[in-house]
């Protein structure tokens, strides 16, 4: 099955720095992958997300890359505020059952101190 | 509902005992996933309905634990003979579809201790 590594465990960073969390991921079946967003106690939610096909998708502040051929994708959160403050999951997709089902990284925790 | 709701929010059984946890999914959702966390841990893929039928259960971790959706909508997590290991949170989501194409929509989890 699908195996999703995910660094760093924890980032702290100042307001207004960058932050950057990396995946790594088995399958290369895997063509969709969503980043979720889950603060203390409250459900996982998107963020953003990524298809096989583009390298590169950018959202305001936060932006994910796609390096296909290194089974690697990032997370990149630029002029942090305190409420990017949570745990950021990553999660590779791969075909199963007629679809494809999100396998998620460990976790990061991010504070960002103000 | 607005959003997938799950009871009951929270359970505590003792080891041994048996437990039922239930997800009502957004509605129109024909594909619905239940999902494991503990602590300090990424959501953990348990298994995956499309309509009534289980599309993929490979996730789910032996045979006390079982899962129902009789008609298509409400489903049912049921874990026999429960352990302390299998104390976490228990997550369900639902998709429009199949989930190739887009967000899971999660609930807010029922969490299990089992004593």
């Amino acid at each position: 099955g699908e195996n999703v590594e995910q660094h760093p465990s924890t980032l702290s960073v100042q307001e207004g720095d960058s932050a950057v969390i990396k995946c790594t991921y088995s399958d290369s079946a895997s063509n969709y992958f969503p980043w979720y967003k889950q603060e203390l106690g409250k459900r996982p939610q998107l963020i953003i997300d990524i298809r096989s096909n583009v390298g590169e998708k950018k959202d305001q502040r936060i932006a994910v890359t796609l390096n296909k051929t290194a089974k690697h994708f990032s997370l990149h959160i630029t002029e942090t505020q305190p409420e990017d403050s949570a745990v950021y999951f990553c999660a590779a997709s791969p075909p199963s059952g007629g679809s494809y089902i999100p396998t998620f990284g460990r976790g990061t925790s991010l504070i960002v101190h103000p | 509902g607005a959003g997938v709701s799950q009871t009951p929010s929270n359970k505590v059984t003792e080891k041994g005992k048996y437990v039922e946890l239930r997800c009502d999914p957004i509605s129109g959702h024909t594909a619905l996933y239940w999902y494991r966390q503990s602590l300090g841990q990424g959501p953990e893929f348990l298994i995956y309905f499309q309509g009534t039928g289980a599309a993929d259960d490979s996730g789910l971790p032996n045979d006390r634990f079982f899962a129902v959706r009789p008609e298509g909508s409400v489903s049912t997590l049921k874990i026999q003979r429960t352990e302390r290991g299998d104390s976490a949170v228990y997550l369900c989501a639902s998709t429009p579809g199949p989930i190739g194409t887009g967000e899971l929509f999660f609930g807010e989890g029922s969490r299990l201790t089992v004593l």
